[in-house]
């Protein structure tokens, strides 16, 4: 597509529910990339897939996060039992290149409200 | 650890005033460096970057220059416009990572 496409765009979840949150990226874009961005704050990494590797998981939060990526095109991200910190928006970014000092594009991203 | 450091907003400005927003960074090494903007309800969009030392990035009137000796990478626009408003983040790249650092973001309003 012509750009990074996440659904939904807004999701109210109970605690204790479990979410997935998707991620398509744009054809052909071998890293994926998820982020975090807590309200008034700039986005935290999350995690990073190279094709269907995931190769850095290490800004995942807790073990109720969990991302996958299997055929290296679309990913989602599951978060088990949701707690009222997990509130934030989550970013997915793609690139076709393999270093983030060449920037990537950002999807719009998905709002996680937990109540 | 890298950290990026923006100065607070929100900045309110009138349109067709100087914009400057500083941001100052921290790292082992020389990374990249960037300037993303988010519009209400968009998602956030590469603005300009410079990859070494005393590259200028630009774009759309904006530019910010890489300073290692002050380890500095300010925004600049010399005339803004209403639609200039958005939040604007500062974030770094290492040269061999993968992933991105960014600063809290500085809140932009310009008034007609």
């Amino acid at each position: 597509g012509a750009g990074v496409s996440q659904s939904p765009r807004y999701k109210v979840a109970k605690r204790g529910q479990d979410v997935a949150l998707r991620c398509d990226p744009i054809s052909g874009h071998v890293s994926l990339f998820w982020y975090q961005q807590a309200l008034g704050q700039g986005p935290e990494f999350l995690t990073y897939f190279q094709n269907e590797a995931q190769l850095d998981k290490s800004g995942l939060p807790s073990d109720r996060f969990f991302a996958e990526r299997p055929e290296g095109s679309v990913s989602t991200l599951k978060i088990q039992r949701t707690q009222q910190e997990d509130s934030a928006v989550y970013l997915c970014a793609s690139s076709q290149l393999l270093r983030a000092n060449y920037g990537y594009t950002f999807g719009s991203g998905t709002r996680l409200t937990v109540v | 650890g890298n950290s990026v450091t923006q100065m607070e907003g929100p900045v309110t400005l009138s349109e067709e005033a100087f914009l400057t927003i500083n941001c100052t960074y921290t790292a082992t090494g020389y990374p990249s460096l960037f300037w993303y903007v988010q519009y209400p309800g968009e998602g956030l969009q590469l603005l300009l970057k410079a990859t070494k030392a005393d590259d200028k990035g630009s774009n759309k009137g904006f530019e910010a220059t890489y300073r290692k000796e002050t380890t500095s990478f300010h925004l600049e626009k010399g005339s803004v416009q209403v639609s200039d408003s958005a939040v604007y983040f500062c974030a770094l790249a290492m040269e061999y990572g993968n992933k991105l650092v960014f600063g809290a973001g500085t809140i932009l309003r310009v008034k007609s």
